[in-house]
């Protein structure tokens, strides 16, 4: 079952802006990771957070994690052409032991216009 | 150069017919793991598996099957029982416990309903 959803759906904005986007889920998390898929490839994983981390950064992007309100959302600063794509907050659970994966949202559809 | 091999990028299937898609890595990767991406949808986890010669299904496993006979190794059959195919397929590896750890993704297989 899917137990992220990313927020907002699409987003478009000019290049040099900034763009959030927010996952919201379900259940207890072991950590929460942000992947990238452009348009008909495979998703590139993009950072990972744990639970116990509160916010993360990587190059342009910066991730932040709130488990009292099972959210997270991922920042990418002065965006770039390159930059559109599809982003995808993916959950790792707290239970299971991580044997059964990861769990998607249906993410949101970036674009960055020039 | 390592990673994770799908084969083929487009397969076109007639009604009734199985079809068997290729995933390779030389990531030396326990768990491997298939999802189903429909468009403008996340992904849903079809199979996984830790360990050679075991497997689990996922949250859509109906009208699926999958081998592990070598660690490297995870093809999916899509039967003639899946009574909607059509979509794209990604197949991802990662340590053990992928639900911990990032997971890479090949890039997708293609698959049509003709």
């Amino acid at each position: 079952s899917q137990q992220g959803e990313e927020d907002p759906q699409a987003l478009s904005i000019q290049e040099g802006e900034n763009a959030t986007m927010n996952c919201s889920y379900k259940t207890s998390i072991n950590n929460l990771q942000w992947y990238r898929q452009n348009s008909g490839r495979g998703l590139v994983h993009l950072i990972l957070i744990r639970s116990n981390e509160r916010e993360k950064h990587s190059g342009r992007l910066r991730v932040t994690l709130d488990t009292s309100k099972k959210s997270s959302s991922l920042l990418i600063t002065a965006s770039r052409a390159a930059d559109t794509a599809s982003y995808f907050c993916a959950t790792g659970l707290a239970s299971g032991g991580g044997a059964d994966g990861l769990t998607f949202g249906k993410g949101t559809h970036l674009i960055i216009q020039p | 150069d390592g990673g994770i091999t799908q084969s083929p990028k487009y397969l076109f299937r007639k009604e009734g017919q199985n079809v068997t898609l290729s995933c390779e890595q030389n990531l030396n990767h326990d768990a491997m793991y298939w999802y189903r991406q429909d468009p403008g949808q996340g992904l849903r986890l079809i199979y996984y598996s830790q360990i050679v010669n075991d497997f689990q299904k996922g949250d859509i496993a109906e009208g699926y099957s999958v081998s592990r006979e070598k660690k490297e190794s995870f093809p999916l059959t899509v039967t003639s029982a899946q009574k909607n195919p059509t979509a794209f397929y990604l197949c991802a590896s990662s340590p053990p416990q992928g639900g911990r750890t990032e997971a890479f993704f090949g890039q997708g297989t293609r698959l049509t309903v003709v």
